[in-house]
């Protein structure tokens, strides 16, 4: 049973720029959701995909963006880059509310 | 005012100490997950609980739904506990506390 891997784990982007975040959910899981953590803070929710559809979403802009495939798997897309936006990206997947998270190692996004 | 609130954020122990975090939150919850997370980013989940207490080695968590507030336990602290540690609720999502920075010092 494979975990929760993310990709890549370290990036660094120009401000304006567009990134690509990319997650595997552990195997059987249908949920994945992703959180972006600032440095010294808890992680904040940015959205939740059930069975490639988008059901749930924090308070993010919409230069934020998703989508999960067929096999659960997930992207997070951020356009438009801004200073702000340099965090700890997580990802987490899960399969039904009894049980619980698996959690990625992170991607360290550094925007200059 | 967070949905959820976590104290100490900060808290340096001895070796051999018993530590106790603490967690409060506002909202009706499905679950509670007390998680660690290492320098360097990753996140371990320690517990998810609904009701009573739950112990796996050193590690007690107990939650208390009617006054919506949790603990978390280490008992003979050692260095290698020193880590981030945090409470997420679960409604329909995950919603996390800002962490307790744990030091354990020899």
């Amino acid at each position: 049973e494979t975990g929760v891997t993310q990709s890549p784990t370290h990036l660094i982007k120009t401000r304006g720029q567009q990134v690509t975040l990319r997650c595997s959910s552990q195997s059987g899981h249908n949920t994945v959701s992703w959180y972006q953590q600032a440095l010294g803070q808890g992680p904040q929710f940015i959205f939740q995909y059930y069975r490639e559809e988008e059901n749930g979403r924090g308070n993010f802009p919409p230069r934020f963006s998703g989508l999960q495939f067929p096999n659960y798997s997930s992207e997070l897309n951020v356009n438009a880059l801004e200073l702000d936006d340099s965090a700890l990206y997580l990802c987490a997947s899960s399969s039904d509310s009894r049980y619980g998270y698996t959690f990625g190692s992170g991607t360290r996004l550094t925007v200059v | 005012k967070n949905e959820v609130e976590q104290s100490p954020q900060n808290l340096t122990a001895q070796e051999g100490e018993f530590i106790t975090i603490n967690c409060s939150y506002s909202v009706g919850i499905s679950a509670l997950h007390w998680l660690q997370q290492h320098p360097g980013g990753g996140i371990v989940s320690l517990f998810m609980l609904s009701s009573g207490k739950k112990k796996h080695g050193r590690l007690i968590a107990t939650i208390n739904i009617q006054e919506k507030h949790s603990s978390l336990h280490i008992t003979a602290s050692h260095p290698r506990d020193s880590a981030v540690y945090i409470c997420a609720v679960r409604s329909s999502r995950l919603t996390f506390g800002e962490g307790t920075q744990l030091t354990v010092n020899p």
